[in-house]
């Protein structure tokens, strides 16, 4: 069966740090893969996608990034955060022509 | 015309009752429509989701009723327990775009 990891589970960062969280998929090969964020009682917002290895479709202009350096793994980076980068950051996998998508658990992050 | 507008924004339900909520959309090409449910601190799960080739799908206490003319689906469950107490989203998407549509949710709360 498929599993989805996200790591770390929380993460509190000051202003101005780097970023990476870290997402991997197993069960399964050349998965889309998704980055979405989600502030405190909202909706989710698409960041990225990426339907490939070096393939990355941006969906919200902003100071993060996304890179896939692997057929199942998937990178959120950000050079220097922002008070507004706050979220829970969410990794989500569907498979090829299937649509149904799948969510990891999630990584909390808190910028003071 | 890519957005899924989602209501009501929160429900309370007594135990037994019936909970609905409605989802609406414009996008005509939306060919796969999900919902999915949220507890707090948790990845959305994934919970039912019908193809607009069908009116209705059920599974368990959960129904999707699906209206293509009007544009409409919504998610019924039945015999609402304290359990169901959670986010749900609806979504929409588009074969071969891999991009999912989301409404901006709805915070359900059934009373014991």
């Amino acid at each position: 069966s498929q599993t989805i990891h996200q790591w770390p589970a929380t993460l509190v960062q000051p202003v101005g740090s780097p970023l990476s969280l870290e997402c991997t998929v197993e069960g399964t090969s050349n998965p889309n893969l998704y980055w979405y964020r989600q502030a405190a009682g909202r909706g989710l917002q698409l960041l990225f996608y990426s339907v490939g290895i070096g393939q990355i479709s941006s969906e919200v202009p902003q100071n993060l990034s996304a890179s896939r350096p692997q057929d199942r793994q998937f990178i959120l980076s950000s050079k220097k955060l922002l008070l507004s980068d706050s979220g829970f950051y969410l990794c989500a996998w569907a498979g090829g022509v299937r649509l149904e998508q799948y969510f990891g658990p999630g990584t909390r992050l808190t910028v003071t | 015309q890519q957005q899924v507008k989602q209501s009501p924004q929160s429900l309370i339900v007594q135990k037994g009752g019936i909970s609905i909520i409605n989802c609406a959309y414009e996008n005509t090409a939306f060919d796969y429509f999900p919902w999915y449910q949220q507890f707090p601190g948790k990845g959305p799960a994934l919970l039912i989701a019908i193809r607009p080739d069908v009116s209705e799908k059920k599974e368990g206490r959960f129904t999707i009723s699906f209206n293509k003319s009007a544009k409409q689906f919504s998610l019924h469950i039945m015999d609402s327990q304290p359990g169901d107490s959670a986010t749900y989203f609806c979504a929409a998407v588009t074969s071969g775009t891999y991009k999912y549509i989301f409404g901006t949710g709805t915070r359900l709360k059934v009373l014991a």
